[in-house]
């Protein structure tokens, strides 16, 4: 079954320091991949996603991600932290079917 | 303009009562989701719609029954509530799979903060 692993569960960085998010994905096909984020109290917002192509991608808030098909890994970058970086990141799937699978979450929390 | 609204936000209530939460998109997107977001952040799909017929049920008891009175709403009752129905309900849309291809990107609603005592 397709499944998505984040092993952190939280990880604190301090303000200005570099972020790495693991993720690891199960899936038999090329997946489409997507990161989210959750502030307190809120929804989810799409920061990045992969379908196809380049392998580095791009996303909102200066969050970048590295799509390893020989790692099935999607992990979430970036390269200096912010205070308001502080949340919930889900690393998510699409499984087909018009289904996203979403990991168990990575609580950021940053230190002054 | 809210892409995904839900209400209400919040929701507290006794044991046994029956509820009802709703969700609209205005984005014109075919296919809508019920997820349920546990106390650990665990979000699990619930249901999901496609221009109103139903495509996934998830092992969701059957007090749980989603309505998709047109595309653009999607509205779930809760009858009996128990305490573990306790959680965050996130609504979603996305483009879906008529028109080209679906990618699966969702858009989130809120969510609505359910609370059984």
């Amino acid at each position: 079954a397709q499944s998505v692993t984040q092993p952190d569960i939280h990880i604190t960085v301090s303000e200005g320091a570099s972020l790495e998010l693991r993720c690891n994905y199960s899936y038999g096909a090329t997946p489409y991949l997507f990161w989210y984020v959750q502030s307190p109290g809120q929804g989810l917002q799409l920061l990045l996603k992969y379908f196809s192509g380049d392998t580095l991608v791009q996303g909102i808030k200066g969050f970048e991600a590295e799509f390893k098909r020989s790692q099935s890994s999607f992990n979430l970058r970036k390269p200096s932290v912010h205070w308001s970086d502080a949340a919930e990141y889900f690393c998510a799937v699409n499984t087909g079917f018009q289904k996203l699978v979403f990991g168990t979450g990575t609580r950021l929390l940053v230190s002054p | 303009d809210t892409a995904v609204s839900q209400t209400p936000k919040y929701l507290v209530t006794q044991m046994g009562n029956d509820k009802s939460i709703k969700c609209e998109q205005n984005l014109g997107h075919d296919t809508m989701y019920w997820y349920k977001q546990d106390s650990k952040k665990f979000l699990k799909i619930m249901f999901s719609y496609n221009n109103k017929e139903l495509i996934i049920n998830e092992t969701v008891p059957n007090r749980f029954s989603p309505k998709s009175p047109d595309k653009a709403h999607l509205n779930l009752h809760i009858n009996s509530l128990e305490l573990g129905d306790s959680a965050v309900y996130f609504c979603a849309s996305t483009p879906g799979a008529s028109g080209g291809m679906n990618t699966g990107e969702l858009f989130f609603g809120e969510g609505s903060r359910l609370t059984v005592l």
